[in-house]
């Protein structure tokens, strides 16, 4: 256990849909990132978030909506998303920053039907 | 352009022998890491080094860090068939000012430890 929940960890949705990802930690840690794992490709960071405030977005298209209430949380919102969206999106934390090692959740792997 | 790439891209040893694997990068760093990942599981960092560091060691891992080239090794030593996964190396890049930085990935290395 790594302290970082993600759920679901499977999700299967169509393309008209509209369903988020949730992810929790309880590390007491600051900065909360999102990535996206397709396969054969590196790890793409699409979001970042430093005590709750959204410090990154990586060119993310806007079918993707990150949203973090608190420290603790992070929820990414996802709608009419497309076929090629489908792949691991992990959720990750640090204690500050990303120059320090991040702990991972165990990932929701998303299907876009 | 990709700043951290792993090389190979895929190991197969038997148990017992040693695996290394190399990451190369493009540009100056802060520090250097390594993930792990079981398949379809979230990484789990295994050792940061920093730039001002060239070689650190936890358990049966050893990391080097050669800044003058821009390389990173991992070695695992006396392999178990448990060590099956995929290894990353990530770069923490500063961009945008004092205290800023972003952790980049590569593409991985897939170890196969043969029992």
């Amino acid at each position: 256990e790594t302290g970082v929940t993600q759920t679901p960890r499977h999700l299967v949705m169509g393309m008209t849909n509209k369903k988020s990802l949730k992810c929790e930690q309880h590390l007491g840690h600051n900065a909360m990132y999102w990535y996206k794992q397709s396969a054969k490709k590196p790890l793409e960071l699409m979001f970042v978030y430093n005590f709750k405030e959204q410090t990154e977005n990586n060119s993310v298209p806007s079918r993707f909506s990150p949203e973090c209430p608190n420290s603790s949380h992070l929820f990414l919102h996802l709608h009419t998303l497309q076929p090629e969206d489908s792949a691991l999106y992990l959720c990750a934390s640090s204690l500050r920053g990303a120059s320090e090692k991040l702990f991972f959740g165990s990932g929701t792997q998303l299907s876009v039907l | 352009s990709q700043q951290g790439e792993e090389d190979p891209q895929a190991l197969s040893i038997q148990e017992g022998e040693n695996a290394t694997m190399n990451c190369s990068y493009k540009t100056s760093i802060n520090n250097l890491q390594w993930y792990r990942q079981n398949s379809g599981r979230g990484l789990v960092h295994l050792i940061l080094i920093r730039s001002n560091e060239r070689e650190k060691h936890s358990g049966r891992l050893r990391v080097t860090l050669d800044t003058s080239k821009k390389s990173s090794s991992l070695l695992i030593t006396a392999s178990r068939a448990a060590d099956t996964a995929s290894y990353f190396c990530a770069t923490a890049v500063s961009y945008s000012g004092a205290g800023s930085y972003q952790l980049t990935f590569g593409k991985g290395t897939k170890l196969s430890v043969i029992p």
